[in-house]
């Protein structure tokens, strides 16, 4: 079965201070990796995905098969970037592109 | 934001009955999504569409019915079958579902309470 695991609920940071949040997946396949975010009286929008290997708003995720997880991370963190952040990879099949989500972490920027 | 659209924003209900609600998009978008949060969850996958006339269940169909009549509409029925319905209910839209990098895009919600 496939599984989605953000093990952290609560990551509470310092601005300026680094900020990771954790993705572990389990898939029979490979699947394509997508970070959303969900800010506060805001809808849920895609952040980042891996395959454009793009960086956004300073954060970027890196992919590591061995250890099947999609950590986000970014060096500096903002007060802008308290929000809940959910990790979601898709299996691409041929019946259809499904997005799993994780449970998500709530991210807190105190100043 | 605009371009994908849920209503009503709150909705009560009495248990045992079924209650419909409303996602409406104009993106064109050939796919749609109906998911569930839960504190501590996540979303999870209720139904989806990948064209008009036609959708599969996801995770947590039970208790719960659409139809994709037309496009740009992807009515969510939550029936009395439904065990725990008290939920927020996000509706999503994507270009299409064969396309492996496709971003969803999320309505605003609708929080459901049953009384």
């Amino acid at each position: 079965a496939q599984r989605v695991t953000q093990p952290e609920k609560l990551l509470s940071v310092f601005k300026g201070a680094p900020v990771e949040l954790k993705c572990n997946y389990s898939y029979s396949g490979s699947p394509e990796l997508f970070w959303y975010v969900q800010y506060s009286r805001q809808r849920l929008q895609l952040l980042l995905r891996h395959i454009s290997r793009e960086s956004i708003k300073g954060f970027t995720a890196d992919l590591n098969k061995g250890e099947t997880s999609f950590h986000l991370k970014k060096p500096f963190a903002q007060e802008e970037d308290s929000a809940m952040y959910y990790c979601a990879p898709a299996l691409i099949k041929a019946a259809g592109n499904k997005l799993t989500f994780g449970g998500g972490t709530r991210v807190l920027v105190k100043p | 934001d605009g371009g994908i659209t849920q209503s009503p924003k709150y909705l009560f209900r009495k248990e045992g009955q079924n209650v419909t609600l409303s996602c409406e998009q104009n993106l064109n978008h050939d796919a749609m999504y109906w998911y569930r949060q839960d504190p501590g969850q996540g979303l999870r996958l209720i139904y989806y569409s990948q064209i008009v006339n036609d959708f599969q269940k996801g995770d947590i169909a039970e208790g719960y019915s659409v139809s994709r009549e037309k496009k740009e509409s992807f009515p969510l029925t939550v029936t009395s079958a439904q065990k725990n319905p008290t939920a927020f209910y996000l509706c999503a839209s994507s270009i299409d579902l064969r396309t492996s990098n496709n971003e969803q895009f999320f309505g605003p919600g609708t929080r459901l309470t049953v009384l």
